[in-house]
């Protein structure tokens, strides 16, 4: 059963960074393009970030590109966001999606998400 | 535009008939995919492509596509399927898009 285990979400001050990650199990890790997706407490969902299997292709939604960066280790069934210069629009809960193969674009299993709130 | 639009509420009878649509130019080009979300849950994917719905998901939901329009149908509607919809599509780089999202009542 495919299981992902989101963590690192918190309270960070604007302006600050912070380090998410997802630990992957029940698939076999490398075959598969990752994604993040964001939820601000209310509201719609907010494609973040993908990163294809090898990661040779890496996308970003505008809103925090340059901000954020994806990767992964697929030695270790990891998925990471590492987020900086964070603002208060960033704050939500960030989910960590396995997509559908190496390369649909399309999020089919996701986790129970972490929260992230940019506050002083 | 790069945008995917949705009707915020609809409503259906128990055991009737609901279409959810989606519109955005680039649906004239890829698939939407379509999500259902129930409060304090994550997203479940529901359908997606031109005709695929996932393992475990009810025969009751299907999609279509013309144009700049997708729709997700729900064909006798249950208490179950009360939850909010979202359509996502991508680009050409492979970068995504979520519409805004439908909220589903079913009376």
């Amino acid at each position: 059963e495919v299981e992902l285990v989101e963590s690192g979400g918190g309270l960070v001050q604007p302006g600050r960074s912070l380090r998410l990650s997802c630990a992957a199990s029940g698939f076999t890790f490398n075959d598969y393009a990752m994604h993040w997706v964001r939820q601000a407490p209310g509201k719609g969902l907010e494609w973040v970030s993908g990163i294809s299997w090898n990661s040779g292709s890496i996308g970003y939604a505008d809103s925090v590109k340059g901000r954020f960066t994806i990767s992964r280790d697929n030695a270790k069934n990891s998925l990471h966001l590492q987020m900086s210069s964070l603002r208060a629009e960033d704050t939500a809960f960030y989910y960590c999606a396995k997509d559908l193969s190496s390369t649909s674009s399309i999020p089919v299993n996701w986790g129970q998400g972490t929260l992230v709130t940019v506050s002083s | 535009s790069s945008e995917l639009t949705q009707d915020p509420a609809v409503s259906v009878a128990l055991g009737q008939t609901v279409r959810i649509t989606c519109q955005g130019d680039r649906l004239r080009s890829y698939y939407a995919s379509w999500y259902q979300q129930r409060p304090r849950q994550a997203p479940v994917l529901v359908f997606y492509a031109r005709n695929n719905r996932p393992s475990g998901i009810p025969d009751r939901f299907s999609g279509s596509s013309a144009g700049s329009t997708a729709s997700l149908t729900i064909t006798g509607a249950q208490a179950e399927d009360e939850a909010d919809y979202y359509c996502n599509s991508r680009d050409t780089s492979g970068n995504q898009v979520f519409g805004g999202g439908t909220k589903l009542t079913v009376l």
